[in-house]
């Protein structure tokens, strides 16, 4: 079974500018969450979409903002991009039904922003 | 906001012996938590689960979960140098709807 895709992997941008970025999720997961990774602040929640619905989001400015397909698919938008954006951006699914394994989280290999 | 909490470390283990990795956390509604280990430059992958009060065993690795004292630990017994990595300890909150993590132990270990 393939595991959770992500692209691009590697991305440039300018302050100002905006970015979009997606997650394929493991077939058969319902649920993407979306994360931050920097030096400081290690892992920090942006948000989770299950069944094209946003069901959680984190304390991020709403520069940030996502949406999921029909196929689970997720992207996830970064508008405005500051400096401090630069970061690892991580997805993860799940199935995400309550209890037990089902809430197991698997990782994207991510996608590395640096803003300049 | 509910918190994972770890110690950053680093943890200086030498090969062979046990490294001792602990976390707390403050949702008395989390039922679910996971050990997580990072390379550097790489994603997250899953070590470990645990649910329910007590012991889980894994090979090398043994998670432990106290919900009366909001507390897990991860054992990792005959540590090698392919261990060196950050580790993060993650609960689900009680809603079920987001994975809080911690901010990661760095584990160095020495042959």
């Amino acid at each position: 079974k393939a595991g959770v895709t992500q692209t691009p992997r590697y991305l440039i941008k300018t302050r100002g500018q905006q970015v979009t970025l997606s997650c394929s999720p493991i077939s058969g997961h319902r649920s993407v969450s979306w994360y931050q990774q920097t030096p400081g602040q290690g892992l920090q929640f942006l948000f989770e979409y299950f069944s094209e619905t946003q069901r959680n989001k984190g304390n991020f400015p709403g520069r940030f903002s996502g949406r999921q397909f029909s196929n689970s698919r997720s992207e996830m938008n970064v508008s405005t991009l500051e400096l401090g954006d630069s970061a690892l951006y991580l997805c993860a699914s799940s199935l995400m039904a309550s209890g037990g394994d089902k809430e197991t989280q698997y990782f994207g290999p991510g996608t590395r922003l640096l803003v300049l | 906001q509910k918190e994972v909490e770890q110690n950053s470390g680093p943890l200086s283990v030498p090969e062979g012996a046990i490294a001792s990795l602990n976390c707390t956390y403050s949702d008395r509604g989390s039922q679910s938590f996971f050990w997580y280990r990072q390379y550097s430059g790489k994603s997250p992958e899953l070590i470990m689960s645990i649910y329910s009060n007590g012991d889980k065993e894994d090979g090398r690795f043994t998670a432990q979960l106290n919900k009366a004292s909001q507390y897990v630990s991860l054992l990792i017994r005959d540590s090698q140098p392919s261990d060196s990595a950050t580790y993060l300890c993650a609960a689900v909150n009680q809603a079920g709807t987001a994975l809080i993590f911690g901010k990661g132990t760095t584990l160095s270990v020495s042959s």
